[in-house]
């Protein structure tokens, strides 16, 4: 079955610092979502990427779908203290026996240190 | 203003026994789902439903059940044989199933503990 990967895992950064995660999927996707959860809440979406090699930007932050349509990042500019929390990106397999379901990667957890 | 309200927001549960999480959700959305978080695993699917009456099972359906009985509402039990309940529970909605569904929206979640 399809799979979602997201890199790293965990990240600590100074805030003022820039910070990136990553999603690679095994198959290729028809669309990706992005979303953050804040520590202690639920997951709140963000954005939706569907074209190859989409861009979009949100103030601060920057996503990015890859041209084949099988990876995808979320770049934060300057970080703040209220971008703490895990962001988990999402994508729908164009095919197989995926197809429709949202697979969620494991998420990064980013924390910002004053 | 539309939402989602999952309840209890905390519950704690006896071994062997079968609970019920509670999700209403008052966005007319068509397509609602129950994931599981535990750490570092991000999300996985429970249980889907499409529309009233149809539910279709997820990537760990065992030892859980649901109903969908009115398009609000789509409870999930956790029966006894779920083996490790432990966890944070998510019910979410979207407009549609599959790629044309946009973002989802999530309830804020009910945290189950075996005790």
């Amino acid at each position: 079955g399809q799979q979602v990967m997201q890199i790293p895992q965990y990240q600590h950064v100074q805030e003022g610092e820039d910070f990136t995660t990553y999603c690679n999927s095994s198959t290729t996707l028809s669309n990706i979502q992005w979303y953050k959860q804040r520590p202690g809440g639920h997951p709140v979406f963000l954005i939706q990427l569907v074209k190859s090699g989409e861009v979009k930007k949100q103030k601060r932050l920057t996503f990015q779908f890859g041209e084949a349509k099988k990876n995808s990042s979320l770049h934060i500019t300057a970080t703040q203290t209220t971008d703490v929390g895990t962001y988990f990106c999402a994508g729908y397999s164009i095919g197989g026996t995926s197809y429709g379901k949202l697979t969620f990667g494991q998420g990064t957890i980013l924390t910002v240190h004053p | 203003d539309g939402g989602i309200t999952q309840s209890p927001k905390y519950l704690f549960r006896k071994e062997g026994q079968n609970v019920t999480l509670s999700c209403e959700q008052n966005l007319n959305h068509d397509a609602m789902y129950w994931y599981r978080q535990d750490p570092g695993q991000g999300l996985r699917l429970i249980y889907y439903s499409q529309i009233v009456n149809d539910f279709q099972k997820g990537d760990i359906a065992e030892g859980y059940s649901v109903s969908r009985e009115k398009k609000e509402s789509f409870p999930l039990t956790v029966t006894s044989a779920q083996k490790n309940p432990t966890a944070f529970y998510l019910c979410a909605s979207s407009i549609l199933r599959g790629p044309d569904s946009y973002g989802y929206t999530f309830g804020s979640g009910t945290r189950l503990t075996v005790v």
